[in-house]
């Protein structure tokens, strides 16, 4: 089976930089995937890592080390629009089949 | 980009009736569709994989008589929940595969009293 651990709350400063880490177990790699969810809403897609290293998309940065099943989100110039919860998440294949989700990370964000 | 609507956006229900959440990708064609259920403060736990034209497969600890999923045409899968009880209540989101990605519905907020 698949699973994926994330801290459940994290508080960072407004402008600051924080950084979401995220470990998984899996039987079979395809990618790991980043999603934002505000309360009430959605999830929408950030970002997804197939390969090692880190993949930038303006404010948002994901890492991945396949090696460790280890990877990390982090949020530059944090924004208070940026309250909301975050989600690793595994896709079973390819990004357009099924996802498993880790349980999430609260960001709170201090003005 | 892509959009996938949900319909209605919240509903509520007394216990023991049935309620039809319709989920629609507006501008592609989506051979499949998940339903995924989320409890407050908590994960989306996927349901089941909805393909059109055949039959859904649900995950593990899914009654498939309770959730009944429907995926008649390449842009709309439907949920029914059956015989709805309080414990039904929760946010229930599809989403849609299109061009290799997939994309998430608003979202339909279910409360049974």
């Amino acid at each position: 089976g698949q699973s994926l651990e994330q801290p459940s709350e994290v508080t960072a400063v407004e402008g600051a930089i924080v950084q979401i880490n995220c470990t998984y177990q899996t039987s079979g790699f395809y990618g790991l995937s980043w999603y934002q969810q505000h309360d009430g809403g959605a999830p929408t897609f950030l970002s997804y890592n197939a390969l090692d290293g880190l993949e930038e998309t303006g404010r948002f940065s994901s890492f991945l080390s396949r090696s460790d099943s280890y990877g990390y989100l982090l949020l530059q110039e944090l924004q208070m629009k940026d309250s909301a919860s975050y989600f690793c998440a595994l896709p079973w294949g390819n990004r357009d089949d099924k996802i498993i989700f880790g349980k999430g990370t609260r960001l709170h964000i201090l003005p | 980009g892509a959009v996938v609507s949900q319909h209605p956006s919240w509903v509520i229900c007394k216990s023991g009736t049935s309620v039809k959440i319709e989920c629609r990708s507006l501008d592609f064609q989506a051979t499949t569709m998940f339903w995924y259920r989320q409890f407050p403060k908590q994960s989306l736990m996927l349901m089941a994989t909805s393909n059109e034209g055949s039959k859904a497969t649900y995950e593990q600890g899914v009654e498939k008589d309770k959730f009944l999923i429907n995926h008649a045409s390449l842009t709309l899968s439907t949920l029914t929940v059956t015989s709805a009880h309080p414990e039904d209540s929760s946010f229930y989101i599809c989403s849609a595969s299109g061009w290799g990605e997939q994309f998430f519905g608003p979202g339909t907020r279910l409360t049974v009293l």
